[in-house]
C-alpha cells in the first residue's frame, strides 16, 4: 500500500533559521508529492508539489526536490519566519484508485522572534 | 480561500446522537472528500464521491454515511456518535469537469465535533 513517513514534531526554530522537515514514502506505482500546510484553525492548503523524479517543487521560500532513489521529499526553507508557524503535510498520490491522497501525520513548525 | 464552504464549523453534541455535516465543493469541482483529523490518527481519508457517486471508501465507520447531490454538494452523516467521533472533519474537493485528476485538494476550514 501507500504511506508516508514524516518526522515527529513539535519543530521549534527561532526566526532566519534553516528548515528542514524529512517526509519518505512507500507507493504501489508512480506518485506525485505534495506538501500541504494547515494554519491555526484554517484546513489543509496546498504549499507545493511535484510530479516526477528530480522534479523540485517551490513556493514562498520552501523548497522540495522529489528523490525517487531514496523515495524522500524533504520540505526545506533558508530562513524561516514566524508568520511561517504551521502544521506541515507531506503527502503523496498514484495515478489510479481515484487519486486519493495519502497523508503523514504532519509536523508541527513553531518559529519564536 | 480554497472555495470550499463547509457548516457547521462547530459543533457539539451527546453520546448517542446524529449529526450532520455539510459541504459546498469549488465552483466546477465534481470530486468532494471527507477527512477525520484526531490528535491520535492524524487525517484519515473517509469517503469520496464524483458527480454523485459513491467513489473511494477509506476507514469509514458504518455509523457513519455521507452522500453528493446532484448540486454537487455533499453531506456526512454521523450518528449513534461516541466520545471518540470527536474530530475535526475535513472537506476537500478536487477536479473542474473535464480536466484531469491530479490528486491536488482543495480543502475546507473543518466541522469542528465535540460529543459529550
Amino acid at each position: 500500500g501507500n504511506s508516508v513517513t514524516q518526522m515527529e514534531g513539535p519543530v521549534t526554530l527561532s526566526e532566519e533559521a534553516f528548515l528542514t522537515i524529512n517526509c519518505t514514502y512507500t507507493a504501489t506505482g508512480y506518485p506525485s508529492l505534495f506538501w500541504y500546510v494547515q494554519y491555526p484553525g484554517e484546513g489543509l492548503q496546498l504549499l507545493l508539489k511535484a510530479t516526477k523524479a528530480d522534479d523540485k517543487g517551490s513556493n514562498k521560500g520552501f523548497e522540495a526536490t522529489y528523490r525517487k532513489e531514496t523515495t524522500s521529499f524533504h520540505l526545506e526553507k533558508g530562513s524561516v519566519q514566524v508568520s511561517d508557524s504551521a502544521v506541515y503535510f507531506c503527502a503523496l498520490s498514484v495515478e489510479g484508485g481515484s487519486y486519493i491522497p495519502t497523508f503523514g501525520r504532519g509536523t508541527s513548525l513553531i518559529v519564536h522572534p | 480561500d480554497s472555495g470550499v464552504t463547509q457548516t457547521p464549523k462547530h459543533l457539539i453534541t451527546a453520546t448517542g446522537q446524529r449529526v450532520t455535516l455539510r459541504c459546498s465543493p469549488r465552483s466546477g469541482d465534481l470530486s468532494v472528500y471527507w477527512y477525520q483529523q484526531s490528535l491520535d490518527q492524524g487525517l484519515q481519508f473517509l469517503i469520496q464521491y464524483y458527480n454523485g457517486e459513491e467513489r473511494a471508501k477509506g476507514n469509514i465507520l458504518e455509523r457513519f454515511s455521507a452522500q453528493q447531490f446532484p448540486d454537487l454538494h455533499s453531506e456526512l452523516n454521523l450518528s449513534s456518535l461516541e466520545l471518540g467521533d470527536s474530530a475535526l472533519y475535513f472537506c476537500a474537493s478536487s477536479v473542474p469537469g473535464g480536466a484531469v485528476n491530479t490528486g491536488e485538494l482543495f480543502f475546507g476550514e473543518g466541522s469542528r465535533l465535540t460529543v459529550l
